[in-house]
């Protein structure tokens, strides 16, 4: 079946740690995205990307960084600068950037400070 | 920028009864994209209905349904002939900024 696969659930940070947060897609989708959901906050865009090797930041960029090497992966990393890492991240993808594709997501990282 | 804002943070319903959840938005934009999800306990987000814009006819998906009202900038769903399945946290969003509300939580009582 096609969708998308994060990895791993549940994630623990130490300070001062980088950590890698794993989204998979078998979609054949150009664009992917990374959202961060706090309680009360809804989602909020950290960084997307619509065709490989590029991507752009979104509204809370600071403190993370991501690639894509390749159109079916887009790993987020989440630096010892993001001061408040704990969150649920979602990863989602559509089948194109244009705004009328609704995106397909992930069943999300709970990532937790140690 | 673009706000998204669901003044409703829980909502309840019966079974088989209908319920209305607000959504309202701000944009200076004429061409945009808005959409409803659903994240039920699996925290899986969930397509329900998307409208554009530029149609003045409110979108439907089966007992979905919405109604936009463009000029206030309004955008609510509307949940005919509730489900148990039907209780999740529900998500207004706009495109093409991919802003998301606060969420509203649905409980639907047996």
């Amino acid at each position: 079946d096609g969708g998308i696969t994060q990895s791993p659930k549940y994630l623990f940070r130490k300070e001062g740690q980088n950590v890698t947060l794993s989204c998979e897609q078998n979609l054949n989708h150009d664009a992917m995205y990374w959202y961060r959901q706090d309680p009360g906050q809804g989602l909020r865009l950290i960084y997307y990307s619509q065709i490989v090797n590029d991507f752009q930041k979104g509204d809370i960029a600071e403190g993370y960084s991501v690639s894509r090497e390749k159109k079916e992966s887009f790993p987020l990393t989440v630096t010892s600068a993001q001061k408040n890492p704990t969150a649920f991240y979602l990863c989602a993808s559509s089948t194109t950037g244009q705004r009328n594709q609704p995106q397909h997501f992930g069943d999300g990282t709970r990532l937790s400070i140690l | 920028a673009q706000t998204v804002t669901q003044s409703q943070p829980e909502m309840s319903v019966q079974e088989a009864e209908t319920v209305t959840l607000s959504c309202t938005y701000d944009t200076s934009e004429s061409d945009y994209y808005l959409f409803w999800y659903k994240q039920p306990p699996s925290r899986q987000m969930i397509l329900v209905i998307r409208q554009e814009a530029y149609k003045q006819q409110n979108a439907t998906e089966n007992r979905f349904s919405v109604n936009f009202q463009k000029a206030a900038k309004s955008f609510s769903l509307k949940i005919s002939d509730s489900q148990l399945g039907d209780a999740a946290m529900y998500f207004c969003a706009y495109s093409p900024d991919m802003r998301f509300g606060a969420g509203t939580r649905l409980t639907v009582k047996p």
